[in-house]
Parts: structure tokens; sequence; C-alpha cells
């Protein structure tokens, strides 16, 4: 677990501002995910990446842009923030069909 | 596209007694299937798991059952303990994508 870490581990943010959460791990694994968690709602996938430079979209990816220039980084941007954004945010990494989960980023957005 | 259904979405138990968590899913493609549980403020983590080659797979007091026909599969949980409580998810994945589409999760509670 300690091979994948998120930063920061909490946010509060206003409406309108630009917020990037980050996503770091050690593994080397080919496969990253962003997916926010809310009550009711579960777990939804908001944008994955197969390599780096190969990204694609998820269950819910408007409002949300991602990069993958290394292997290592997978960077979640909240490019005007909202308040239907408030969440939590879990980053994970696979080698095969495993998924290994990031301890979570908790953003608040007033 | 996939969908997952999870039910129940709160369950109590007895400590000793047996859970039983059920999923169903939508896409017969679908191959892989984990189970996760979180603890409150904690991230998920895979306590077991299965693929559609399989139907059954146990691991000391977990179990998954697999229906392929019927498209769904089931945790079991035998003596639970009070630490067993926490919201388990079920998932499910196609092959090739690696990508979940998860369930809605379910909250056990063990009564001491």
């Amino acid at each position: 677990d300690a091979g994948i870490t998120q930063s920061p581990r909490y946010k509060i943010t206003e409406t309108g501002r630009q917020v990037t959460l980050m996503c770091h791990q050690t593994w080397s694994h080919s496969y990253m995910f962003w997916y926010r968690q809310d009550l009711g709602h579960g777990l939804r996938l908001i944008y994955y990446s197969a390599a780096a430079d190969i990204t694609d979209k998820g269950e819910v990816p408007d409002g949300y842009v991602v990069s993958r220039s290394k292997t290592e980084n997978f960077p979640l941007t909240l490019e005007s923030a909202t308040r239907s954004q408030t969440s939590v945010y879990f980053c994970a990494s696979s080698h095969t069909e495993t998924q290994y989960f990031g301890p979570g980023t908790r953003l608040l957005v007033l | 596209g996939e969908n997952v259904e999870q039910h129940p979405s709160t369950l109590s138990v007895q400590e000793g007694d047996s859970a039983v968590i059920k999923c169903t899913y939508s896409d017969s493609a679908s191959n892989y299937f984990p189970w996760y549980k979180q603890e409150l403020g904690k991230r998920p983590q895979l306590i077991i798991d299965i693929r559609s080659n399989v139907g059954e797979k146990k691991d000391q007091r977990i179990a998954v059952t697999l229906n392929k026909t019927a498209k769904h599969f089931s945790l079991h949980i035998t003596e639970t303990q009070p630490e067993d409580s926490a919201v388990y998810f079920c998932a499910v994945s196609t092959s090739g994508t690696y990508k979940y589409i998860f369930g809605t999760g379910t909250r056990l509670k063990v009564l001491a």
C-alpha cells in the first residue's frame, strides 16, 4: 500500500478555482485510475490511463482533466471547481486486473 | 454499458453468524470480479476476487461464488467478527480494459 500515495490528503477550495490532485506510484504499474466516492454512488471512474501519454474517459469525466507524462504520476485537475465536485477522490494503479488504491484526497469546494 | 447492482445496502448480523452480499451485472463479456473492503476513513482494499473460468473461491472465512449464466456473484463471510464491520464493494471488469464498474456498496455491521 505504501507504493501509491496521494497529495494533498485534505483540500478546501472555492468555486471557480483550479485544483490539482496528485497521485504517485512506485510499482511501475502500467494502469492508473481516478475515482470519486460519494454517498449512495459508491466509486465512480473519472479517468484512466493504460500507459504514459494514453488516457481515456470513465463514467464521470466532465469538469476534470488528466495527464500522464511519466508512468509513476497521474495528476487530476479540476479546471474550475464546482460544489458538486466536493467528494473523496481515490487514485488506483494496476499491473493486471487487480487495482491497488491510494489513501484518498478529501476535497471540499465552498 | 455495464451496470452493477449490489444488495443489500445495509446488513446487520450477530457475531458468529454468516453474511451474504450479492451483486448482479449486465455485460456477459465481464470476466473479473473483485470484492473490496473499506473501513471508515480508509482506502478500499481487495479481500478476494474470482475470474469467469472459476465458480467458487475460498480464503479462510471468506468465499465468493459466481453464476455466469445468471450474471451474479456473491460474497460469503462465515463466523463474522466485529472487525468484519465495514463497507464492502463488488466490482466488475471486462477483459483487456482493466476498468472497474463498482456496485454501490454494502454496510456490514457485526453486532457483538
